[in-house]
Protein backbone atom coordinates (compact mmCIF):
# COMPACT_ATOMS: atom_id res chain seq x y z
CA UNK A 1 0.00 0.00 0.00
CA UNK A 2 1.06 3.44 0.06
CA UNK A 3 1.16 4.40 3.42
CA UNK A 4 2.68 3.15 6.69
CA UNK A 5 0.42 -0.57 7.80
CA UNK A 6 -0.19 -1.27 11.23
CA UNK A 7 -1.97 -4.51 12.82
CA UNK A 8 -3.58 -5.19 14.45
CA UNK A 9 -5.25 -1.80 14.83
CA UNK A 10 -6.94 -3.28 18.10
CA UNK A 11 -5.72 -5.26 20.74
CA UNK A 12 -6.95 -7.12 23.85
CA UNK A 13 -4.47 -9.08 26.29
CA UNK A 14 -4.80 -10.60 29.65
CA UNK A 15 -2.02 -9.20 31.90
CA UNK A 16 1.30 -11.33 31.78
CA UNK A 17 -0.04 -12.06 28.22
CA UNK A 18 2.84 -11.55 25.50
CA UNK A 19 2.12 -9.23 22.38
CA UNK A 20 3.31 -8.69 19.08
CA UNK A 21 2.63 -5.58 17.17
CA UNK A 22 3.71 -5.26 13.10
CA UNK A 23 4.57 -1.97 11.07
CA UNK A 24 5.05 -2.23 7.39
CA UNK A 25 6.45 0.84 5.99
CA UNK A 26 6.62 2.24 2.97
CA UNK A 27 8.79 0.88 0.73
CA UNK A 28 12.27 2.47 0.39
CA UNK A 29 12.15 4.22 3.93
CA UNK A 30 15.08 3.85 5.63
CA UNK A 31 14.25 5.21 9.04
CA UNK A 32 11.39 3.21 11.47
CA UNK A 33 10.56 4.65 14.56
CA UNK A 34 7.94 3.34 17.25
CA UNK A 35 6.52 5.71 19.37
CA UNK A 36 4.12 4.94 22.40
CA UNK A 37 1.06 6.96 22.94
CA UNK A 38 -0.93 7.05 26.47
CA UNK A 39 -4.73 8.42 26.53
CA UNK A 40 -4.63 12.36 26.57
CA UNK A 41 -0.48 11.94 25.82
CA UNK A 42 1.46 12.83 22.87
CA UNK A 43 3.39 10.14 21.40
CA UNK A 44 6.48 9.57 23.29
CA UNK A 45 9.83 7.35 21.30
CA UNK A 46 10.61 3.88 21.99
CA UNK A 47 12.93 3.07 19.38
CA UNK A 48 14.54 3.79 15.76
CA UNK A 49 15.82 1.16 12.99
CA UNK A 50 17.69 2.78 9.91
CA UNK A 51 17.56 -0.28 7.74
CA UNK A 52 18.06 -3.87 9.84
CA UNK A 53 20.18 -2.00 12.69
CA UNK A 54 18.49 -0.53 16.06
CA UNK A 55 20.19 2.32 16.58
CA UNK A 56 18.24 3.98 19.44
CA UNK A 57 16.39 1.66 21.87
CA UNK A 58 16.61 4.84 24.66
CA UNK A 59 12.85 4.90 24.68
CA UNK A 60 11.96 1.11 25.53
CA UNK A 61 10.52 1.39 29.11
CA UNK A 62 11.89 -2.45 30.20
CA UNK A 63 13.32 -5.39 29.13
CA UNK A 64 9.87 -6.49 28.49
CA UNK A 65 9.58 -4.41 25.55
CA UNK A 66 11.64 -5.76 22.17
CA UNK A 67 11.75 -4.56 19.06
CA UNK A 68 12.98 -5.83 15.18
CA UNK A 69 13.42 -5.28 12.03
CA UNK A 70 15.71 -8.41 10.55
CA UNK A 71 15.24 -7.37 6.73
CA UNK A 72 14.87 -3.99 6.90
CA UNK A 73 11.25 -3.49 6.37
CA UNK A 74 8.44 -4.63 8.15
CA UNK A 75 9.28 -4.12 11.95
CA UNK A 76 7.85 -5.99 15.18
CA UNK A 77 7.50 -5.03 18.52
CA UNK A 78 6.95 -7.62 21.14
CA UNK A 79 5.92 -7.00 24.55
CA UNK A 80 6.11 -9.70 27.05
CA UNK A 81 4.49 -10.43 29.90
CA UNK A 82 2.03 -7.41 29.50
CA UNK A 83 0.65 -5.00 32.90
CA UNK A 84 -2.16 -2.63 32.53
CA UNK A 85 0.30 0.29 32.31
CA UNK A 86 1.00 -0.75 28.73
CA UNK A 87 -2.24 0.08 27.81
CA UNK A 88 -1.67 2.39 24.91
CA UNK A 89 -1.69 3.37 21.30
CA UNK A 90 1.66 1.79 19.45
CA UNK A 91 2.58 3.93 16.53
CA UNK A 92 4.81 2.99 13.85
CA UNK A 93 6.49 6.23 11.33
CA UNK A 94 8.66 5.92 8.68
CA UNK A 95 11.09 8.45 6.60
CA UNK A 96 12.80 8.14 3.51
CA UNK A 97 15.89 10.10 5.48
CA UNK A 98 18.32 8.35 7.60
CA UNK A 99 17.42 9.31 11.33
CA UNK A 100 14.04 11.04 9.96
CA UNK A 101 15.79 14.06 10.23
CA UNK A 102 13.66 15.89 7.88
CA UNK A 103 11.39 16.00 10.51
CA UNK A 104 8.47 14.99 8.21
CA UNK A 105 7.14 11.14 9.54
CA UNK A 106 4.71 9.34 7.97
CA UNK A 107 3.05 7.62 10.93
CA UNK A 108 0.42 4.49 10.69
CA UNK A 109 -2.87 4.10 12.00
CA UNK A 110 -1.69 2.76 15.81
CA UNK A 111 -2.20 -0.36 17.45
CA UNK A 112 -4.19 0.03 20.38
CA UNK A 113 -3.39 -2.75 23.02
CA UNK A 114 -5.59 -2.56 26.10
CA UNK A 115 -4.14 -4.79 29.07
CA UNK A 116 -7.04 -6.11 30.97
CA UNK B 1 16.51 18.17 27.48
CA UNK B 2 13.71 19.28 24.47
CA UNK B 3 10.31 20.00 25.58
CA UNK B 4 7.31 21.47 23.82
CA UNK B 5 4.32 22.60 25.75
CA UNK B 6 0.80 23.48 24.42
CA UNK B 7 -1.04 24.94 27.37
CA UNK B 8 -4.36 24.44 25.77
CA UNK B 9 -6.32 21.09 25.96
CA UNK B 10 -8.96 22.25 24.00
CA UNK B 11 -9.46 24.93 21.36
CA UNK B 12 -13.29 26.10 19.90
CA UNK B 13 -13.90 28.38 17.07
CA UNK B 14 -16.59 28.97 15.14
CA UNK B 15 -16.18 28.01 10.99
CA UNK B 16 -14.74 31.04 8.89
CA UNK B 17 -13.23 32.40 12.13
CA UNK B 18 -9.08 32.61 12.74
CA UNK B 19 -7.24 30.00 14.38
CA UNK B 20 -4.61 30.04 17.04
CA UNK B 21 -3.39 26.72 18.62
CA UNK B 22 -0.64 27.73 20.83
CA UNK B 23 2.88 25.88 21.62
CA UNK B 24 6.00 26.84 23.30
CA UNK B 25 9.15 25.03 23.39
CA UNK B 26 12.49 24.36 25.08
CA UNK B 27 15.15 23.08 23.48
CA UNK B 28 19.37 23.74 23.97
CA UNK B 29 20.26 24.58 20.61
CA UNK B 30 18.30 26.06 17.44
CA UNK B 31 14.56 24.75 17.22
CA UNK B 32 13.45 22.59 15.26
CA UNK B 33 9.70 22.90 15.31
CA UNK B 34 6.63 20.56 13.48
CA UNK B 35 3.14 20.81 13.93
CA UNK B 36 1.14 17.39 13.22
CA UNK B 37 -2.38 16.74 13.02
CA UNK B 38 -4.36 13.61 13.79
CA UNK B 39 -7.77 13.23 12.63
CA UNK B 40 -10.48 10.42 14.33
CA UNK B 41 -9.11 7.15 13.11
CA UNK B 42 -6.29 8.20 11.34
CA UNK B 43 -2.61 8.27 11.88
CA UNK B 44 -0.48 11.49 12.61
CA UNK B 45 -0.12 13.89 9.76
CA UNK B 46 2.53 15.58 8.93
CA UNK B 47 1.47 19.83 8.65
CA UNK B 48 4.74 22.01 8.63
CA UNK B 49 7.95 22.38 9.99
CA UNK B 50 10.28 25.06 10.97
CA UNK B 51 14.22 24.90 10.27
CA UNK B 52 15.38 27.96 9.59
CA UNK B 53 14.75 30.68 7.54
CA UNK B 54 11.35 32.94 7.16
CA UNK B 55 9.57 32.95 10.30
CA UNK B 56 6.00 32.20 9.14
CA UNK B 57 5.77 28.72 7.69
CA UNK B 58 3.18 27.72 5.19
CA UNK B 59 1.77 24.49 5.00
CA UNK B 60 -1.04 21.47 4.51
CA UNK B 61 -4.75 22.66 4.33
CA UNK B 62 -3.86 26.27 3.80
CA UNK B 63 -2.35 25.79 7.86
CA UNK B 64 0.89 28.32 9.05
CA UNK B 65 2.63 28.94 11.58
CA UNK B 66 4.67 31.93 13.06
CA UNK B 67 8.42 31.06 14.95
CA UNK B 68 9.15 33.45 17.59
CA UNK B 69 12.45 33.22 19.17
CA UNK B 70 12.31 35.91 22.02
CA UNK B 71 9.11 34.12 23.08
CA UNK B 72 9.75 30.35 22.39
CA UNK B 73 6.76 30.04 20.84
CA UNK B 74 5.85 28.48 17.71
CA UNK B 75 1.65 28.79 17.18
CA UNK B 76 -0.35 27.26 14.50
CA UNK B 77 -2.26 29.53 12.74
CA UNK B 78 -5.38 29.49 10.30
CA UNK B 79 -6.77 32.99 8.75
CA UNK B 80 -10.08 31.56 8.32
CA UNK B 81 -11.34 27.61 10.50
CA UNK B 82 -13.50 24.81 8.92
CA UNK B 83 -15.34 22.51 10.09
CA UNK B 84 -13.31 19.40 8.49
CA UNK B 85 -10.05 21.05 10.67
CA UNK B 86 -11.81 19.51 13.85
CA UNK B 87 -9.17 17.19 15.44
CA UNK B 88 -6.25 16.65 17.20
CA UNK B 89 -2.88 18.96 16.92
CA UNK B 90 0.60 18.58 18.18
CA UNK B 91 3.06 20.36 17.96
CA UNK B 92 7.33 18.43 17.93
CA UNK B 93 10.30 19.59 18.35
CA UNK B 94 13.04 17.50 16.80
CA UNK B 95 16.46 16.74 19.34
CA UNK B 96 19.40 18.53 18.19
CA UNK B 97 21.87 17.71 20.76
CA UNK B 98 21.56 13.91 21.08
CA UNK B 99 22.44 12.29 24.02
CA UNK B 100 25.24 9.87 23.38
CA UNK B 101 23.10 6.85 21.32
CA UNK B 102 20.23 8.92 20.97
CA UNK B 103 18.75 9.55 17.66
CA UNK B 104 19.52 13.48 15.64
CA UNK B 105 15.58 12.84 13.97
CA UNK B 106 14.05 11.76 17.28
CA UNK B 107 10.70 14.06 17.93
CA UNK B 108 9.85 15.34 21.01
CA UNK B 109 5.19 16.18 20.78
CA UNK B 110 3.38 18.07 23.28
CA UNK B 111 0.40 16.85 25.12
CA UNK B 112 -2.27 17.65 21.80
CA UNK B 113 -4.91 20.02 21.51
CA UNK B 114 -8.36 19.07 20.60
CA UNK B 115 -9.55 21.77 18.01
CA UNK B 116 -13.12 21.93 17.40
CA UNK B 117 -14.42 23.84 14.34
CA UNK B 118 -18.38 23.97 14.89
CA UNK B 119 -20.72 25.51 11.85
Amino acid sequence: GAGVSQSPRYKVAKRGQDVALRCDPISGHVSLFWYQQALGQGPEFLTYFQNEAQLDKSGLPSDRFFAERPEGSVSTLKIQRTQQEDSAVYLCASSLTPGGITGELFFGEGSRLTVL
Amino acid sequence: AQSVAQPEDQVNVAEGNPLTVKCTYSVSGNPYLFWYVQYPNRGLQFLLKYITGDNLVKGSYGFEAEFNKSQTSFHLKKPSALVSDSALYFCAVRDVRPDRGSTLGRLYFGRGTQLTVWP
